[in-house]
């Protein structure tokens, strides 16, 4: 069955570090994989989305990598701030967003 | 960016009552729209996915007959839990999509549902 894993312990840093977050999946060929930030208590947000045929995309503090041959993409928070602190969701797409159950982020000043 | 919201925000209410919960698109017009519902510390599962003026596709295991979806229009859908019961309590979470050539889908709030 198609299964997407994400880290399910909380990631701590410190302030200022990269952070890198993790998604594996199996046994699915996403169109797209796409990263969010969800906050205590409300929806997800968008972040970045990228597509089966590039490898690696940018936006400000923020970097995501697709493998498609490991079935892995990586999440990059480069000089990471308290504020970065939250919960990342990967979800892939084919027709519809099947999402990872999330890595808490946890950036200590 | 483009704007969803929802509402109530949040609900509570007596078990085998029907609670209706909206999904508005603010400032632009979504094609397709999707339910997902979040229990705690699990992932977002997507219950239906509805487009304008066409019937819900429900999700395997998404009972159609409870979970009553209606998109009259390309700013509006409701989710209606009937008949509810303490089971049902969760997050729900709607989220909406402009055509299919940009696939970035915004989400809502989210409507905290509890169930006495």
């Amino acid at each position: 069955s198609q299964k997407i894993e994400q880290n399910s312990e909380a990631l701590n840093i410190q302030e200022g570090k990269t952070a890198t977050l993790t998604c594996n999946y199996t046994n699915y060929s996403p169109a797209y994989l796409q990263w969010y930030r969800q906050d205590p208590g409300r929806g997800p947000v968008f972040l970045l989305l990228i597509r089966e045929n590039e490898k690696e995309k940018r936006k400000e503090r923020l970097k995501v990598t697709f493998d498609t041959t490991l079935k892995q993409s990586l999440f990059h928070i480069t000089a990471s701030q308290p504020a970065d602190s939250a919960t990342y969701l990967c979800a892939l797409e084919r027709g519809k967003l099947i999402f990872g159950q999330g890595t808490t982020l946890q950036v200590k000043p | 960016g483009a704007v969803v919201s929802q509402h109530p925000s949040w609900v509570i209410c007596k078990s085998g009552t029907s609670v209706k919960i909206e999904c508005r698109s603010l400032d632009f017009q979504a094609t397709t729209m999707f339910w997902y519902r979040q229990f705690p510390k699990q992932s977002l599962m997507l219950m239906a996915t509805s487009n304008e003026g066409s019937k819900a596709t429900y999700e395997q295991g998404v009972e159609k007959d409870k979970f009553l979806i209606n998109h009259a229009s390309l700013t509006l859908s409701t989710l209606t839990v009937t008949s509810a019961h303490p089971e049902d309590s969760s997050f729900y979470i709607c989220s909406a999509r402009v055509g299919t050539v940009n696939n970035e889908q915004f989400f809502g709030p989210g409507t905290r549902l509890t169930v006495l």
